[in-house]
């Protein structure tokens, strides 16, 4: 079955860019999307098709995607930027099937 | 304001059943796209079951095809997961998601529903 693979963990310090990847072989045909989970929350939209970014989140959010691997990058990383990040996609086959990465712990201190 | 709550959930014996469902209000639901996706404690994301909005299209993630059905009452906003011979590894929350569009990736979430399978 279809994987995307993410670093457990990245570690920044406040005001630092933290950047997350995430790599899947049907990448290149594929839209990314990444998803913010905070500790016992649900998980928020920050990234939606590889670069674009939903009304409310801020510009320091942004995307990208290259060949088999795509990149959430958080630019001067907040404190409150803290928590899980989830990359999101579907194989390339007619399968239709979705995948989430394992997701990466965002630690800022 | 988008809302979708999730209900259902409980403390259920392996091999057996449940329904959960997810009221939704606040938007057009029959214009959307619907995901169910959970979530095993201390564990990531995994997606279940995606259902297009009118209905017609169902696409289920390997581990749950053919023990979980995902449906809608588009009458009554409501979205729907009926589960079957459930195992101790399908303890999770259970989030319903609303889709961007209609079979894109989910933009806004449910609080989620605790699903615990225990004899």
């Amino acid at each position: 079955s279809y994987e995307l693979t993410q670093p457990p963990s990245v570690s920044v310090s406040p005001g630092q860019t933290a950047r997350i990847t995430c790599s899947g072989d049907a990448l290149p045909k594929r839209y990314v999307y990444w998803y913010q989970q905070k500790s016992g929350q649900a998980p928020v939209l920050v990234i939606f098709e590889d670069n674009k970014r939903p009304s409310g989140i801020p510009e320091r959010f942004s995307g990208s995607s290259s060949g088999t691997m795509a990149t959430l990058t958080i630019s001067g990383a907040q404190v409150e930027d803290e928590g899980d990040y989830y990359c999101y996609s579907r194989d390339s086959s007619d399968t239709h099937r979705r995948v989430f990465g394992g997701g990466t712990k965002l630690t800022v201190l | 304001q988008e809302q979708l709550v999730e209900s259902g959930g409980g403390v259920v014996q392996p091999g057996t059943s449940l329904r959960l469902s997810c009221a939704a209000s606040g938007f057009a639901f029959s214009s959307y796209g619907m995901h169910w996706v959970r979530q095993a404690p201390g564990k990531g994301l995994e997606w279940l079951a995606l259902i297009s909005n009118d209905g017609s299209k169902k696409y289920y993630a390997d581990s749950v095809e053919g023990r979980f059905t995902i449906s809608r009452d588009n009458s009554k906003s409501t979205l729907n997961l009926q589960m079957s011979s459930l195992r101790p590894e399908d303890t999770a929350v259970y989030f319903c998601a609303k889709d961007q569009g209609d079979v894109a990736a989910p933009d806004y979430w449910g609080q989620g529903s605790l699903v615990t399978v225990a004899s």
